[in-house]
């Protein structure tokens, strides 16, 4: 069966830090993911998806990038973290066609 | 554009009566829609999904929903409310020519509240 893992489960840094989460799909090839955030009492906001290695899709201009160095990795960076930058990052990941996607757990970051 | 609306943010109901969380989409097209369940600092668990085969369809937990094209709606319902339902429901549409990339429009989100 499939499965993703995200990592870590909370993360508090400072304004002005480097970002870097990471998330991996395991038992299954070539899926498509997502990174989404989701700020305190509103809906999930797509951040970046690729459907590929190194192909990269990004949905908002921001602080944030993404990267897939490898078929079932997927991550998200920063170099400077804004305030505004807190908030719930969840990875997903689906297969070809219309699918439903399927969620990790989940990272808390909160910026101070 | 497709788009997704959750009606109401907020829905309170006591313990055993009937849940009805409402979704309407705007597609030109058939298309396939989701509901997601999410617990407190939980990633989104699929509760069920619609590919165009029965219009009524059964999913985890004892909830199921039901297509209705002449109404554009695909409302999340539950006979008897268990305080575990307490959560946040999403309802999502697949994006139209978003095969390749299986992108999802979400609502807004619904919070069910379930009173002893």
């Amino acid at each position: 069966s499939q499965t993703i893992h995200q990592w870590p489960a909370t993360l508090v840094q400072p304004v002005g830090s480097p970002l870097s989460l990471e998330c991996t799909v395991e038992g299954t090839s070539n899926p498509n993911l997502y990174w989404y955030r989701q700020a305190a009492g509103r809906g999930l906001q797509l951040l970046f998806y690729s459907v590929g290695i190194g192909q990269i899709s990004s949905e908002v201009p921001q602080n944030l990038s993404a990267s897939r160095p490898q078929d079932r990795q997927f991550i998200l960076s920063s170099k400077k973290l804004l305030l505004s930058d807190s908030g719930f990052y969840l990875c997903a990941w689906s297969g070809q066609g219309y699918q439903p996607q399927h969620f990790g757990d989940g990272t808390r970051l909160s910026i101070l | 554009a497709q788009s997704v609306t959750q009606l109401g943010s907020h829905v309170s109901v006591s313990e055993g009566a009937l849940v009805l969380l409402r979704c309407n989409y705007s597609s030109s097209v058939p298309p396939y829609l989701f509901w997601y369940v999410q617990y407190p600092n939980q990633g989104l668990q699929l509760l069920l999904k619609y590919t165009s085969a029965a219009t009524l369809v059964k999913g985890i937990n004892g909830f199921e929903a039901e297509f209705k094209k002449s109404e554009t709606s695909f409302h999340l319902t539950k006979p008897s409310a268990h305080m575990s339902d307490a959560a946040e429901y999403f309802c999502a549409v697949s994006d139209r020519g978003s095969s390749n990339t299986g992108k999802l429009i979400f609502g807004q989100g619904t919070t069910l509240q379930v009173k002893p």
